[in-house]
């Protein structure tokens, strides 16, 4: 069946430092991947998500780019602000229109230190 | 409002006892998921829903859960004779069809339940 595997976390950086999140997935179909977020006290959000190889999604700073031939989607950010600590949850849903909708990681718990 | 809502954003029960959460999915929206979030856990798929076809109980963790969706909208999930086991943030999500390239779920705030 469908996975996704994330680094785990908590993951702790300055503020203005680069931030990685890697993010792997394992699927039976074309998937299209994304990128959650949530912020302390709110639901989740979509960040950004990218449909097919090559694809990069981009929201807000971050980035994100579906790598088929290493089946990664790992998030990136030049430099992260202390509003951007959150839980960070890489997601896909294949394509071929599954009904169990999303297959979320375990989430990445980001904390950006001033 | 515009976004999906869930209720109540807090339960504490006593194990043995049923527990009812509710779902008001974003009008409009023909699927409805829901999600069970543990501490350190990532999301657990539960159960979809998708117009007005059976849905996809294949999530389930035991047949003390049921979920029923009312004239294609409002969605409550059930836990009966709740353990302590079942403490977890149950979110909900709706889309405007089934997931594919250009839709997008949307979540409710969860419902956080404690069982003790």
């Amino acid at each position: 069946g469908d996975s996704v595997t994330q680094m785990e976390g908590p993951v702790t950086l300055s503020e203005e430092a680069f931030l990685t999140i890697n993010c792997t997935y394992t699927a039976t179909g074309y998937p299209s991947l994304f990128w959650y977020v949530q912020y302390p006290g709110e639901g989740l959000q979509l960040l950004l998500k990218a449909t097919k190889a090559d694809d990069k999604g981009s929201n807000k700073g971050f980035e994100a780019t579906y790598r088929k031939e290493t089946t990664s989607f790992h998030l990136e950010k030049g430099s992260v602000q202390v509003s951007d600590s959150a839980v960070y949850f890489c997601a896909l849903s294949d394509r071929g229109g599954g009904a169990d909708g999303l297959t979320f990681g375990k989430g990445t718990h980001l904390i950006i230190q001033p | 409002g515009a976004g999906v809502s869930q209720s109540p954003s807090n339960k504490v029960t006593e194990k043995g006892k049923d527990v009812e959460l509710r779902c008001d999915p974003i009008s409009g929206h023909t699927a409805l998921y829901w999600y069970r979030q543990s501490l350190g856990q990532g999301l657990e798929f539960l159960i979809y829903f998708q117009g007005n076809s059976a849905p996809d109980k294949s999530g389930l963790p035991s047949d003390r859960f049921s979920a029923e969706r009312t004239g294609g909208s409002v969605s409550t999930l059930t836990i009966q004779r709740t353990q302590q086991e079942d403490s977890a943030v149950y979110l909900c999500a709706s889309s405007p069809a089934s997931l594919g390239i250009d839709t997008e779920a949307f979540f409710g705030q969860g419902t956080r339940l404690t069982v003790v």
